[in-house]
């Protein structure tokens, strides 16, 4: 059964303090890797797609990188509207699979 | 605003009750995703639908649940006899084929109380 599990659960940062946030999958065949971003009471918002390992995606503050096993999502000098939930989900590469799995999320914190 | 749309934002019921939530997607987009999200947790998948058919249901969708859509457009999710434990957030999202890959975008959800 695929499985994608985030680590750290929870991050706190000062305000320009960069890191990294992990999700590591295991899935049968993996058709794409998914980064959303979620507000307290509001849906998932979409960030990234990646779709093979090597590939690297860029926005704003943040860049998402793969491999075959992990993905990484950096974040450079982060502000404090970077705080949210960061959510990775998965993509099974089976005829037909459509549902994504998604991982408990990483709640990352940016102190002014 | 062009995005997924979901109504009511809110449900507060007694157990017991039955409520039915609605979601409309994004215009053109021919799938159509509900999943269910309990504090702390990533979204679980439910079901979805490509045009008016449901093509796949998760084994958490008890005989409590049903989808329809009916016309390929909106969707609708009931659940029966609510238990406080169906007590989540409700998310609806869509995709449409771009380059032979599925983004999947979400709607606001619907936050189900169950007292």
């Amino acid at each position: 059964e695929d499985q994608v599990t985030q680590s750290p659960e929870a991050l706190r940062l000062q305000e320009g303090e960069s890191s990294s946030l992990n999700c590591s999958y295991t899935v049968s065949g993996l058709r794409g890797l998914f980064w959303y971003r979620q507000d307290p009471g509001k849906g998932p918002e979409f960030l990234f797609t990646l779709y093979s390992a090597g590939e690297e995606k860029e926005k704003e503050r943040l860049k998402a990188t793969l491999t075959k096993k992990e993905s990484f999502l950096h974040i450079t000098a982060p502000k404090p509207e970077d705080s949210a939930t960061y959510l990775c989900a998965v993509q099974e590469g089976i005829q037909g699979a459509q549902k994504l799995v998604f991982g408990q999320g990483t709640r990352l914190t940016i102190n002014p | 605003d062009t995005g997924v749309s979901q109504n009511p934002r809110h449900k507060i019921t007694k157990r017991g009750q039955n409520v039915t939530f609605r979601c409309d997607p994004i215009s053109e987009h021919n799938r159509l995703y509900w999943y269910r999200q309990t504090l702390g947790q990533g979204p679980e998948f439910l079901t979805y639908f490509q045009n008016e058919a449901q093509l796949e249901k998760s084994r958490l969708l008890s005989d409590r649940f049903s989808a329809e859509r009916p016309k390929g457009s909106f969707s609708t999710l009931e659940i029966q006899r609510t238990e406080q434990g169906d007590s989540a957030m409700y998310l609806c999202a869509s995709s449409f084929r771009v380059s032979g890959r599925y983004e999947q975008f979400f709607g606001p959800g619907t936050r189900l109380t169950v007292l």
